[in-house]
């Protein structure tokens, strides 16, 4: 069974500080994709990894993939209060039919 | 731009009802989802479809069956609504999910009385 894993379940952080929030997977999947959800909503989509050393900016949230690690991060710089959300890693692999597979979200709480 | 598209942002039905939610994608998407979200538990998938008149079971079926007649449209079915069912229902769609991103819908809020 694939697994997707995401560490830490919740953060609070202050305003301008910086934070990495981890997403370990079992596959040998080389394509990875970072959601946004905010409160209430739908799941937005922020990053899309496309293979190993794969690193994507926006604003203040950097992604890069270790596929050799299965390991994905998603680092936040200089935190404001509009990134607060839940931020979904999700993998998908051909070997495990037509499905993404979602950690279980990190709920991001930014602190004036 | 790809767009999901489900039927209702908001529904209240009465235990016992059927209940179809609606999802549309206008980007030609082969496989669509549906998923249910509640807190503390993520994104629980309930059923799949890969192709037209095509369905997979996901990790909670029960209680759910699914229809997609058209490319476009998946629908989700409750046969007969229960309070446990109350929650936070998504719609995506997508290409092969080893090929591209999941685009999801607004999300549907489903409160059974």
């Amino acid at each position: 069974e694939l697994k997707v894993e995401q560490n830490p379940l919740f953060l609070s952080m202050q305003e301008g500080k910086n934070y990495t929030i981890y997403c370990n997977y079992s596959t040998t999947s080389d394509r990875l994709y970072w959601y946004r959800q905010d409160p209430g909503k739908s799941l937005e989509s922020l990053f899309v990894l496309l293979s190993n050393g794969a690193v994507k900016q926006e604003g203040r949230l950097m992604a890069s993939l270790d596929t050799k690690a299965r390991l994905s991060t998603l680092h936040i710089t200089a935190a404001v209060h509009d990134l607060s959300a839940t931020y979904f890693c999700a993998v998908a692999d051909w070997n495990h039919g037509n499905q993404f597979y979602f950690g279980t979200g990190t709920s991001l709480t930014v602190i004036p | 731009d790809v767009k999901v598209t489900q039927s209702s942002r908001y529904l209240v039905k009465r235990t016992g009802e059927k209940v179809f939610l609606e999802c549309v994608q206008d980007m030609d998407h082969e496989n669509m989802f549906w998923y249910r979200q509640d807190p503390g538990l993520g994104l629980r998938l309930i059923y799949f479809s890969y192709d037209v008149k095509m369905k997979e079971k996901g990790d909670i079926p029960e209680g759910y069956s699914v229809s997609r007649e058209k490319k476009e449209r998946f629908s989700l079915i409750l046969e007969s609504a229960s309070t446990n069912q109350t929650s936070m229902y998504l719609c995506a769609s997508s290409l092969h999910p080893s090929q591209s991103q999941a685009f999801f819908g607004q999300g549907t809020r489903l409160t059974v009385v």
